[in-house]
């Protein structure tokens, strides 16, 4: 059964800093990796996904993903407290059409 | 509009007694999806329609249903609430996709 893992569990940072979260998968197949962000009393909302190794950048927030260590990371640049937030890493097998999540990260940005 | 509405938000049952939960979506989106979602957990599927056909998670196979009578609409059915049922359900749906759009969630509590 495929599995994901993230760190930390939780993560306080100051406004300005960088956030770095990590997720680790077990299936190297994995078709795409997901970071999807969730506030308080809403659902998740997909942030940015990566398929090829190697990183991609969209505004504050880049994700690096190496394959052969089965391990994908988020970086927030000049985090604020609207960012505080869960942050769900999901991968998704085309094969079966399922996303599988993590338990995710609690990002707390203080002003 | 990206919306996905569910009904209703917050729901308390009777152990034993039965559950209705309804998601919609008007973006014509062919894949519709249900989690259950426990605190400090991942968010697990429980069964997903693609279009018309219903896929449901091996492990909670006989403890849910659902219905989809047109694209717009599915419903989550529980007959029979146990003390474990207590969770957020979210709804999402999909353009056959990793992108799925979710809505805020339906928060059930059983007693």
């Amino acid at each position: 059964q495929e599995k994901v893992q993230q760190s930390p569990e939780s993560l306080i940072v100051p406004e300005g800093a960088m956030s770095s979260l990590n997720c680790t998968f077990s299936n190297s197949a994995s078709q795409s990796i997901w970071w999807y962000q969730q506030h308080p009393g809403k659902g998740p909302e997909a942030l940015i996904s990566i398929f090829s190794n190697g990183n991609k950048k969209e505004g504050r927030l880049t994700v690096y993903l190496n394959r052969a260590s089965l391990h994908v990371s988020l970086h927030i640049r000049d985090s604020q407290p609207s960012d505080s937030a869960v942050y769900l890493c999901a991968f998704y097998n085309t094969n079966t059409g399922k996303l599988t999540f993590g338990d995710g990260t609690v990002l707390t940005v203080k002003p | 509009d990206t919306t996905v509405k569910q009904n209703p938000r917050y729901k308390l049952a009777r152990v034993g007694k039965p559950v209705n939960l309804i998601c919609s979506q008007t973006m014509n989106h062919d894949t519709m999806y249900w989690y259950q979602k426990k605190p400090n957990q991942a968010p697990k599927l429980l069964l997903f329609y693609y279009d018309k056909i219903l896929n449901r998670e091996a492990d909670t196979f006989e403890k849910f249903q659902s219905s989809r009578p047109n694209n717009s609409f599915c419903s989550l059915y529980i007959g029979s609430a146990g003390l474990e049922y207590s969770a957020m359900y979210l709804c999402a749906s999909s353009r056959g996709g990793a992108e799925q759009f979710f809505g805020p969630g339906t928060r059930l509590t059983v007693l």
